[in-house]
């Protein structure tokens, strides 16, 4: 089954500075990819997606981009604030029938002031 | 706005007892899932489902069991519950493989 690995797990950043999370899966028919926030004792709210068509997505500061080659997904963070701070989670599907959805392992940002 | 509701929201369980969380969806969703999350830790899958009356087991299932007893309910059941199971279980909801919809969470705790 598809295999999603996260890094880092834990990043530290200045306040202005970016942020780079990476992802890489397994399957090669993987066609969805989501990014997930999580705020302390909150639940998990989607930040982004990009479709496998797509490759990239940008929106609220931050650009998802999608290497299908190396079967890489990134979130980049341009200009981080102390909002920022979270938890965060790429998630990966397939586009067949009945496949489930397989998280990363997460990565918690911390944005220092 | 798609909602998906867990109840109880925290809960104490003995060693050895049964609990039984529920998830409600509204949003006319096929597939449920169970996670669970522990301090400061990724998810993990315990059983999904994609049809009512059906479940399937995800990557920890061991010391749960899950019931569909229709498109809108999805139950996760702890038979006996372990100390090891305390952590933070998540419902969620979605549209075969697209977006994921999340509760809010049920904080379980294991005495």
């Amino acid at each position: 089954g598809e295999q999603v690995e996260q890094r880092p797990p834990h990043l530290s950043v200045r306040e202005g500075d970016s942020a780079v999370i990476t992802c890489t899966y397994t399957d090669p028919n993987s066609y969805y990819f989501f990014w997930y926030k999580q705020e302390p004792g909150a639940s998990l709210q989607l930040l982004m997606k990009v479709f496998s068509s797509t490759e990239i997505n940008e929106g609220q500061g931050f650009t998802v981009l999608l290497n299908k080659k190396d079967k890489r997904l990134s979130l980049n963070l341009t200009a981080a604030h102390p909002g920022d701070s979270a938890a965060y989670f790429c998630a990966v599907s397939a586009n067949y029938g009945n496949e489930k959805i397989t998280f990363g392992a997460g990565t918690k940002l911390t944005i220092k002031p | 706005e798609a909602a998906v509701t867990q109840s109880p929201r925290s809960k104490v369980a003995v060693t050895g007892g049964k609990v039984t969380l529920s998830c409600h969806q509204t949003n006319n969703h096929d597939y449920m899932y169970w996670y669970r999350q522990d301090t400061g830790h990724g998810l993990r899958l315990i059983h999904y489902s994609y049809v009512a009356d059906s479940t399937e087991k995800g990557d920890i299932p061991d010391g749960y069991k899950a019931s569909r007893p229709s498109q809108e309910n999805f139950s996760l059941i702890l038979e006996l519950a372990s100390l090891s199971q305390t952590a933070v279980y998540f419902c969620a909801s979605s549209e075969q493989s697209t977006e994921v919809f999340f509760g809010k969470g049920t904080r379980l705790t294991v005495v």
